[in-house]
């Protein structure tokens, strides 16, 4: 089993509508969420980080379900520019990182 | 915010030849740089973890032998790719981690390079 798992999309989504996606995680005892985006032949950048207790920045909505052991990244009212690869990126300890596949939203006019 | 810098960003090389990528951090230390390589349309694949003053550590199915890692410094690590074959044509990137931030765990990226072996 992958330590990150995503679904790779795409999602395909007009302008205005609301997309979500999860990213599960194999181990339990993983300490740091983040998600990255990337676009299209382009390094990948953070978007923003996962706290436990949930949190926003403007239209995006990021959840921790340690539980279940997933997160989530909710995207509202999308915009075009919102037409990326969304990386979900665990960490376990300083040094060791994995990395989801990448879920692809493509926001169409 | 963090600076990662990678040169080259275009490289177009012979078959045969040997191509050195270098990853700098411009405003922190970072003890660790990881390189990844990424096919077209495919995901970031982790190739390495470059540690400062020790030898770098490989993911399974990597070769050490062809892929070269130098972590000479806090702030510089390089990629060489040894005797380069049309299939090692990608995009290569790497990434660095703020030793006084690690507790974030968030990751810096450089532009990336993209190599093409003819």
């Amino acid at each position: 089993r992958k330590e990150v798992e995503q679904d790779p999309g795409p999602f395909n989504v007009p302008e205005g509508a609301t997309v979500a996606f999860n990213c599960t995680y194999s181990n339990s005892a993983s300490q740091s969420f983040f998600w990255y985006r990337q676009d299209c032949r382009k390094e990948p950048k953070l978007l923003m980080s996962v706290y436990s207790s949930g949190n926003e920045d403007g239209r995006f909505t990021a959840q921790l379900n340690r539980a279940s052991q997933y997160i989530s990244l909710l995207i509202r009212d999308s915009k075009l520019s919102d037409s990326a690869t969304y990386l979900c990126v665990v960490t376990l300890g300083d040094y060791k990182l994995s990395f989801g596949a990448g879920t692809t939203v493509t926001v169409r006019a | 915010g963090a600076v990662v810098s990678q040169h080259p960003s275009w490289v177009i090389c012979k078959s045969g030849t040997s191509v050195k990528i270098e990853c700098r951090s411009l405003d922190f230390q970072a003890t660790t740089m990881f390189w990844y390589r990424q096919f077209p349309k495919q995901s970031l694949m982790l190739m390495a973890t470059s540690n400062e003053g020790s030898k770098a550590t490989y993911e399974q199915g990597v070769e050490k032998d062809k892929f070269l890692i130098n972590h000479a410094s806090l702030t510089l690590s390089t990629l060489t790719v040894t005797s380069a074959h049309p299939e090692d044509s990608s995009f290569y990137i790497c990434s660095a981690r703020d030793v006084k931030r690690l507790g974030t765990g968030e990751l810096f990226f450089g532009e990336g390079s993209r190599l093409t072996v003819l």
